[in-house]
């Protein structure tokens, strides 16, 4: 079983605040990835990380920012939350190989700007 | 390039077979597939490699046709659990770890 945790699972909060959307994997991989996925739509890539100090912007583009200092810790930022950044995020993460390189999903948190 | 699947939607009976259908108008490396309930994360189902390797669950079948940059998810003999929406994710290259996932299929098992 995949051992990936997010925090908070859900957050209502109010525009112009700044957010940080934790997540964390105890499974020693290198590649995390943070998703954007409105109800009942298909899943956007929106940052994702090699490793330690690698941070790269997704197909999506995305106000937010992440930071990877530690392997296991990928915490996604909003410095000033918006109505248009209600949605799920999702965190995931994968072994840094070519093959069977499957990835494994947080519970998501779900963000609802006011 | 986010692949197309199809049927966008597909209400079985238990017991009975289904087809999702991922095609890609790039060439693909390796497909994946991933189940999501209502309210839960996606869920790895499998894995297909250019070259014909795969890894999976042991009751989902697939097949990956890479001339037709087409992958296809065989579910048979339903079952209620089956419930939720399919997505398969392509990656076009080995060293290209991210995956674009395609607007998903849901799947509806009724009794």
């Amino acid at each position: 079983e995949a051992d990936i945790y997010q925090t908070p699972r859900y957050l209502v909060i109010g525009t112009g605040k700044k957010i940080t959307l934790e997540c964390s994997q105890t499974m020693g991989h290198d590649k995390m990835y943070w998703y954007q996925q409105d109800p009942g739509m298909e899943l956007h890539l929106i940052h994702y990380s090699y490793g330690v100090n690698s941070t790269e912007k997704g197909d999506l583009s995305s106000e937010s920012t992440v930071s990877r200092i530690r392997t296991e810790h990928f915490p996604l930022t909003l410095e000033s939350a918006r109505p248009s950044h209600t949605s799920q995020y999702l965190c995931a993460s994968s072994e840094l190989r070519e093959s069977y390189n499957e990835q494994f999903f947080g519970p998501g948190t779900r963000l609802t700007v006011l | 390039q986010q692949p197309v699947q199809s049927p966008q939607a597909v209400i079985l009976r238990e017991g009975e077979d289904a087809v999702i259908n991922c095609s890609s108008s790039k060439a693909l490396y390796s497909v994946h597939w991933y189940r999501q309930k209502h309210g839960e994360a996606p869920v790895f189902l499998m894995i297909l490699l250019k070259g014909g390797e795969q890894k999976g669950h042991e009751k989902i079948s697939a097949s990956f046709n890479e001339k037709k940059q087409q992958s296809s998810l065989y579910l048979t003999a339903s079952q209620l659990s089956y419930s939720g929406t399919y997505f398969c994710g392509t990656q076009t290259g080995a060293g290209s770890y991210q995956l674009t996932f395609g607007k998903g299929t849901k799947l509806s098992v009724i009794p």
